[in-house]
């Protein structure tokens, strides 16, 4: 069965930090890889998409970056924090539907 | 792009009762509508999904419904329970066969009372 994996859970980071999320996929191939924000009381909101290897779409301009740089893993950086980066950062992959990765809750202070 | 209008963005039911939320899509091209409940603090989880060559479906307690020709689709539970309290959300997407880039609602807080 396909398991997600995402660390860390919780994260407080200063403003002007960088920033590392780690995300992998285990029990399938080739999946496509999603990282997804989602404020405080707020839905979601889709950062980046991958459909395979080093291929990266982003879909709002922001802070943020995204890399693939092996099948099954999804890394979200930042070089320099903002404030307004906080929020919870969820993976998902895809095949006939979504799903989420457990989160990570990042606090920017 | 595509837009994912939902409401009610709360909801109070007592418990026994039925509940619906209502969402619109704006793209007439999306043809994958995933529902997703949420309970604090943890992450979304599917709890039905339609496609859009199929006006209704149904999962126990929970049925979605879809009208492709007003573009909207909805989500029924019946016979409510205290566990059923989440924030549920509405998706969207345009499905090809290597997964869903999806649009969300922005969510209902359903509220179960005894």
């Amino acid at each position: 069965s396909q398991t997600i994996h995402q660390w860390p859970a919780t994260l407080v980071q200063p403003v002007g930090s960088p920033l590392s999320l780690e995300c992998t996929v285990e029990g399938t191939s080739n999946p496509n890889l999603y990282w997804y924000r989602q404020a405080a009381g707020r839905g979601l909101q889709l950062l980046f998409y991958s459909v395979g290897i080093g291929q990266i779409s982003s879909e709002v301009p922001q802070n943020l970056s995204a890399s693939r740089p092996q099948d099954r893993q999804f890394i979200l950086s930042s070089k320099k924090l903002l404030l307004s980066d906080s929020g919870f950062y969820l993976c998902a992959w895809s095949r006939a539907s979504s799903t989420f990765g457990s989160g990570t809750r990042l606090t920017v202070v | 792009g595509e837009n994912v209008e939902q409401h009610p963005s709360t909801l109070s039911v007592q418990e026994g009762d039925s509940a619906v939320i209502k969402c619109t899509y704006s793209d007439s091209a999306s043809n994958y509508f995933p529902w997703y409940k949420q309970e604090l603090g943890k992450r979304p989880q599917l709890i039905i999904d339609i496609r859009s060559n199929v006006g209704e479906k149904k999962d126990q307690r929970i049925a979605v419904t879809l009208n492709k020709t007003a573009k909207h689709f909805s989500l029924h539970i019946t016979e409510t329970q205290p566990e059923d309290s989440a924030v549920y959300f509405c998706a969207a997407s345009i499905g090809t066969g290597g997964g869903n880039k999806l649009t969300f609602g922005t969510g209902t807080q359903l509220k179960v009372e005894l």
